[in-house]
């Protein structure tokens, strides 16, 4: 596997529901970062993790929960979502300097998972 | 509160016409201004990014070009093939953040 990875790829979920989506990066990066993509919106960030510690909520509802066990892995838990929040489910890395700023980072994302709320 | 707005929403071109995508941006923080491409069933991969010291950045059919004080940044492709068919994101962001505020996109359809 290479760059960013993502499972699954598409997921149909009833309201009540519980479910993760998975994210694993393989270039070794510090910094992940989950993204919502919804039609003609710009693309919202959700949650970032530098070194595994979580720097940005970024006023997402609760029924998100991220999680992140490594700097090569990102979950984010699914429970009793609403109808809007189906969307596609960016996940993507970049790489911090230890310590320092981003530089310029670039972010380079997995093919997403397209998830539809009943 | 958008930070970037970009336009068209959707555009048609010719194979071998030239597609031009506008943004433009409020926070004159801004230092850093990375466009996006994105393919269907894909993430949005880097296509080339400018910082606003230059006025203008080409890599191959592509070129940013780059107005300070106007606060807009444009991309170019030249000679477009079907194959650059695809959604295509402007974005910006403070050089030492990890926030790119992106545009909503346009998607580009190369009619051979």
């Amino acid at each position: 596997e290479t760059g960013v990875t993502q499972t699954p790829r598409h997921l149909v979920m009833g309201m009540t529901n519980k479910k993760s989506l998975k994210c694993e990066q393989h270039l070794g990066h510090n910094a992940m970062y989950w993204y919502k993509q919804s039609a003609k919106k710009p693309l919202e960030l959700m949650f970032v993790y530098n070194f595994k510690e979580q720097t940005e909520n970024n006023s997402v509802p609760s029924r998100f929960s991220p999680e992140c066990p490594n700097s090569s892995h990102l979950f984010l838990h699914l429970h009793t979502l609403q109808p809007e929040d189906s969307a596609l489910y960016l996940c993507a890395s970049s790489q911090r300097l230890a310590g320092g700023p981003f530089a310029y980072n670039e972010q380079f994302f997995g093919p997403g998972t397209r998830l539809t709320v009943l | 509160q958008q930070q970037v707005k970009q336009s068209p929403q959707s555009l048609i071109v010719q194979k071998g016409g030239i597609s031009i995508i506008n943004c433009a941006y409020e926070n004159t923080a801004f230092d850093y201004f990375p466009w996006y491409q994105q393919f269907p069933g894909k993430g949005p991969a880097l296509l080339i990014a400018i910082r606003p010291d230059v006025s203008e950045k080409k890599e191959g059919r592509f070129t940013i070009s780059f107005n300070k004080s106007a606060k807009q940044f444009s991309l170019h492709i030249m000679d477009s093939q079907p194959g650059d068919s695809a959604t295509y994101f402007c974005a910006a962001s403070i050089g030492n953040d990890y926030k790119l505020s992106f545009g909503a996109g346009t998607t580009v359809t190369v009619r051979a």
